[in-house]
C-alpha cells in the first residue's frame, strides 16, 4: 500500500545551521514526490517536487531534496536555516495507480535564534 | 491574484447543526479536493472532484457531503456535525494530472461542541 512516513515529529535547529528533514515512502513503482510547507495560519505551499531524472531537485526558498530509490527516501535539506523557515513541513507521494496524493504526518521545525 | 478561498476561517458550532464550508478557486482548475488536518495524522483526504458533477470519496468521507455544480466552487457540507469532526479543514485545487501541484486555501478551523 502507498504510504509516507516522516520519522521526526518535531525538530529544533539554530539559525544558520543546516537542516535535513526525513521522508520515507512506500510505493511499488516510481513515485511522484512532493514537499509542502505550512506556515502558521496558512495553507500548504509547494516547496519542490520530483517526477524523474536528476535525483537532486531544487525548490523555492533555498530548499533541495534528494530522491534515493534504494532507501525509499526523499529527504529535504537546506544549508543554512533562517528564522522564517519555522513551519510545518509535509512530504507527500502521488501514486499514478491510485490517483491519490498521500501526505506524511508532518514535521514541525522550530528555529532558535 | 490566483487563489483558493475558503470561508469561514473559524467556525464554532454545536452537535447536529448543519453547516457548510465554502471553497472557491479562480484558476479554472478541474480538480478540487477537501482535506482534514489532525495532529499526528497529517492531511487526510475527505472527498475530491475531477470535474463538474464528478465527485468521489477520499479516505475519510463519513459524515461529509460535497457537491460540484460549478467548476470554481466545491462546498463541504456537514449534515449533522459531531465532536470528532473538530479539525482544521483545507480545500485544494489543481489542473488534472500527477504533475500538477495542489493550491491550498488558508484553512477553516472547525470546533463542534
Amino acid at each position: 500500500a502507498q504510504s509516507v512516513t516522516q520519522p521526526d515529529i518535531h525538530i529544533t535547529v539554530s539559525e544558520g545551521a543546516s537542516l535535513e528533514l526525513r521522508c520515507n515512502y512506500s510505493y511499488g513503482a516510481t513515485p511522484y514526490l512532493f514537499w509542502y510547507v505550512q506556515s502558521p495560519g496558512q495553507g500548504l505551499q509547494l516547496l519542490l517536487k520530483y517526477f524523474s531524472g536528476d535525483t537532486l531537485v531544487q525548490g523555492i526558498k533555498g530548499f533541495e531534496a534528494e530522491f534515493k530509490r534504494s532507501q525509499s527516501s526523499f529527504n529535504l535539506r537546506k544549508p543554512s536555516v533562517h528564522w522564517s523557515d519555522a513551519a510545518e513541513y509535509f512530504c507527500a507521494v502521488y501514486g499514478s495507480n491510485t490517483g491519490k496524493l498521500i501526505f506524511g504526518q508532518g514535521t514541525t521545525l522550530q528555529v532558535k535564534p | 491574484e490566483a487563489q483558493v478561498t475558503q470561508n469561514p476561517r473559524y467556525l464554532i458550532t454545536v452537535t447536529g447543526k448543519k453547516l457548510t464550508v465554502t471553497c472557491s478557486q479562480n484558476m479554472n482548475h478541474e480538480y478540487m479536493s477537501w482535506y482534514r488536518q489532525d495532529p499526528g495524522l497529517g492531511l487526510r483526504q475527505i472527498y475530491y472532484s475531477m470535474n463538474v458533477e464528478v465527485t468521489d470519496k477520499g479516505d475519510v468521507p463519513e459524515g461529509y457531503k460535497v457537491s460540484r455544480k460549478e467548476k470554481r466552487n466545491f462546498p463541504l457540507i456537514l449534515e449533522s456535525p459531531s465532536p470528532n469532526q473538530t479539525s482544521l479543514y483545507f480545500c485544494a485545487s489543481s489542473f488534472p494530472g500527477q504533475g500538477s501541484p495542489l493550491h491550498f486555501g488558508n484553512g477553516t478551523r472547525l470546533t463542534v461542541t
